[in-house]
């Protein structure tokens, strides 16, 4: 099936630094969304995109959806302690009913006080 | 005040048994669904059901059976379990049948199911 190709897989950084993570795909996808998963949870969603080029912030987050719908990046600007955990960066191809939210790998994120 | 709940949190089991998982959502949501998260984190579809209608069902083996009673609830029974099914196993549900921001997935803590 399709898959997201997301990177880096893991990252560890001092608290204060800024984060950047993002996913690429063969195929065209019409949303991008980003989603949080934190240990013994599931993921909770951080972000949703639905237009091309779509710049979106949620506090200290950021994200876009590529002019091409091909790629997604997401910013954590000022990381703190509790931004510990495995992003996972989701999209769907279609809009018709059925349609699958495909999952990229995920990238596990520590941050060092 | 739960959003989507699944039980048990942790389920060991020795291989040959049969054990179901349940899913209770209280979001009010048509759809829910059953992922499989692997020991690398991947998380991947396995089922989909929209007001009690199965709507997805990837390649996942027979021995999965997913049962619906009602729209708020999605119960996954599995048979004859081998070693690997070892996994989380994730509940979610979402507003509408099309998954997305508008309408976007809202999980449950997920089910660490270990079969020995």
């Amino acid at each position: 099936g399709q898959q997201l190709n997301q990177s880096p897989q893991s990252m560890f950084i001092q608290e204060g630094e800024d984060v950047s993570m993002n996913c690429t795909s063969s195929s065209i996808f019409n949303t991008w969304l980003w989603y949080k998963q934190d240990p013994g949870e599931g993921p909770v969603l951080l972000i949703a995109l639905y237009k091309a080029g779509e710049l979106t912030s949620n506090g200290r987050l950021t994200a876009q959806f590529g002019i091409t719908r091909k790629d997604s990046f997401l910013n954590i600007s000022a990381s703190i302690p509790s931004d510990v955990g495995i992003y996972f960066c989701a999209g769907t191809l279609g809009e018709t009913s059925g349609s699958r939210l495909t999952f990229g790998e995920g990238t596990q994120l520590t941050v060092n006080p | 005040d739960t959003a989507v709940s699944q039980t048990p949190k942790y389920l060991v089991t020795q291989m040959g048994n049969d054990k179901s998982i349940k899913c209770e959502q209280n979001l009010g949501h048509d759809t829910m669904y059953w992922y499989k998260q692997d020991s690398k984190k991947f998380l991947k579809i396995m089922f989909s059901y929209n007001n009690k209608e199965l709507i997805i069902n990837e390649t996942v083996p027979n021995r999965f059976s997913p049962k619906s009673p009602d729209k708020a609830h999605l119960n996954l029974h599995i048979n004859s379990l081998e070693l690997g099914d070892s996994a989380v196993y994730f509940c979610a549900s979402s507003l509408v049948v099309l998954p997305g921001g508008n309408s976007p997935l809202h999980f449950g803590n997920g089910t660490r199911l270990t079969v020995t």
